[in-house]
């Protein structure tokens, strides 16, 4: 899988919208961009994925670049709740193996001030 | 829905001891995974199962690691003997099976924290 870049940290005001970046420079076709994020003491949980088009649900919003090389998590109203470690992974299609292998990296640690 | 179920929370042992974890998965889960999080780091697979055959291992330390998911529900994680590197987050993870979209996300338990002394 295709490796991803993120800032090791960013701040927002709670209240506001937070835009969190990630960089995947080297994304193949098939590759589909999860986000997932890790509240402390927490195990890691499902954020949002998408392949090209941009992506909407209940948490987040998923921006995706229109060379896919760069996309956004948008986090439209933060919360403390909000704090934790966000991951960008890229997740081929399993087509081979069924080897579904999430490598997470070091992500962006989210403080969200009060 | 219940979600992962994972214990202990917390272990603490001393080096070359064996230590095992347990892991229940989402019930109708088919593929269930093992991952070890270092403190500031992200979660690192060792082993990914689909119902109770292994799937990958690549990252497993098979001369210290060793698991299993009998009947293809509950898994085991063992380590004998523990070193003092091993000290890390064990979580546990499953998913309805492998493939796009909602199939293949992985929904984590909360971790057992394992210090070796």
């Amino acid at each position: 899988d295709a490796k991803t870049t993120q800032p090791n940290s960013m701040e927002s005001n709670e209240e506001e919208p937070v835009h969190l970046p990630c960089n995947h420079s080297t994304i193949s076709g098939t590759d589909y961009i999860h986000w997932y994020r890790q509240l402390p003491s927490q195990g890691p949980e499902y954020v949002i994925h998408g392949l090209t088009s941009n992506v909407n649900n209940r948490m987040a919003s998923l921006a995706i670049a229109e060379d896919r090389k760069s996309s956004t998590l948008i986090l439209h109203r933060a919360t403390l709740r909000d704090a934790a470690v966000y991951y960008c992974i890229l997740r081929d299609l399993p087509y081979k193996t069924g080897a579904n292998n999430l490598f997470f990296g070091t992500g962006t640690r989210l403080t969200v001030i009060p | 829905e219940a979600g992962v179920a994972q214990s202990p929370r917390y272990k603490i042992i001393e080096k070359r001891q064996s230590v095992a974890f347990w892991c229940n998965p989402i019930s109708g889960h088919a593929t269930l995974y093992w991952y070890q999080q270092i403190l500031g780091q992200g979660p690192k697979l060792l082993i990914q199962f689909q119902n109770n055959g292994v799937v990958d291992d690549s990252q497993l330390p098979k001369d210290r690691f060793s698991a299993e998911r009998l009947k293809g529900v509950d898994s085991t994680l063992k380590i004998q003997p523990a070193k003092l590197e091993d000290s890390a987050v064990y979580l546990c993870a499953s998913s309805l099976g492998v493939g796009t979209g909602v199939k293949e996300t992985q929904y984590f338990g909360p971790g057992t924290r394992l210090l070796v002394l």
